[in-house]
């Protein structure tokens, strides 16, 4: 079976700040990795996804992620925090074959403080 | 805006009644998935549809069921309510079968037994 955890429900960063959070994996096939946000009020959103190629990911809002298999790892990382960055977060994990689900994290809230 | 649409947005009912959340998913997709978002168990997938057939089942309750129209909607219907059973409800969709893990959310159904 696979499965995240995410290290630290909630993360309060200062504004223009490293974003960094927490994300490791565990799965007895390749993966496929992504963040989401969700944003207050709002459904989750697809921030970026690894899929086997690149192992840095680029997504939306200035956003990234490593993929390092030796530490099953998936971190995200944004180099200066803004206050609209302030949301939910959640990883997922799911095979890069078959039809198995979208397997979430518990989530790190971010707060980004003025 | 996702393009997926849920209805209600809101429902409060008591134990023991039955409720049925709507969605309809973005336009073209044919695949649709159900979601439990709660504070305790974070999300949990619950079942997907592809085309009209399920595809996926998860820790869905017995008491539980959806089913995927021909015009692709989708419809989850919960029954004997408990007060467990609060929670936040997301429909989700893709394109695919195949759970690549991009799926776009809606911006879910909020349920409050009491």
């Amino acid at each position: 079976a696979q499965s995240v955890t995410q290290l630290g429900s909630h993360v309060s960063v200062s504004e223009g700040a490293l974003v960094l959070l927490r994300c490791n994996y565990s799965s007895s096939v390749p993966p496929y990795l992504f963040w989401y946000v969700q944003y207050p009020n709002q459904g989750l959103q697809l921030l970026l996804k690894y899929t086997s190629a690149a192992t840095l990911v680029k997504g939306i809002n200035g956003f990234e992620a490593e993929f390092k298999k030796s530490e099953t790892s998936f971190h995200l990382t944004k180099p200066s925090a803004h206050m609209s960055d302030a949301a939910e977060y959640f990883c997922a994990v799911t095979r890069n074959s078959g039809n198995t689900p979208l397997v979430f994290g518990k989530g790190t809230r971010l707060s980004v403080i003025a | 805006d996702s393009g997926v649409t849920q209805t209600p947005k809101h429902l409060i009912t008591a134990t023991g009644q039955r409720v049925t959340l709507r969605c309809s998913p973005r336009s073209g997709d044919l695949s649709v998935y159900w979601y439990q978002q709660s504070l305790d168990q974070g999300l949990q997938f619950l079942i997907q549809y592809y085309n009209g057939e399920e595809r996926a089942k998860g820790n869905i309750l017995e008491r539980f069921s959806a089913q995927q129209f021909p015009d692709l909607h989708s419809e989850l219907n919960l029954s004997s309510l408990e007060l467990g059973d609060s929670a936040l409800y997301f429909c989700a969709s893709s394109a695919s079968d195949r759970n690549t893990g991009e799926l776009f959310f809606g911006e879910g159904s909020r349920l409050t037994v009491l």
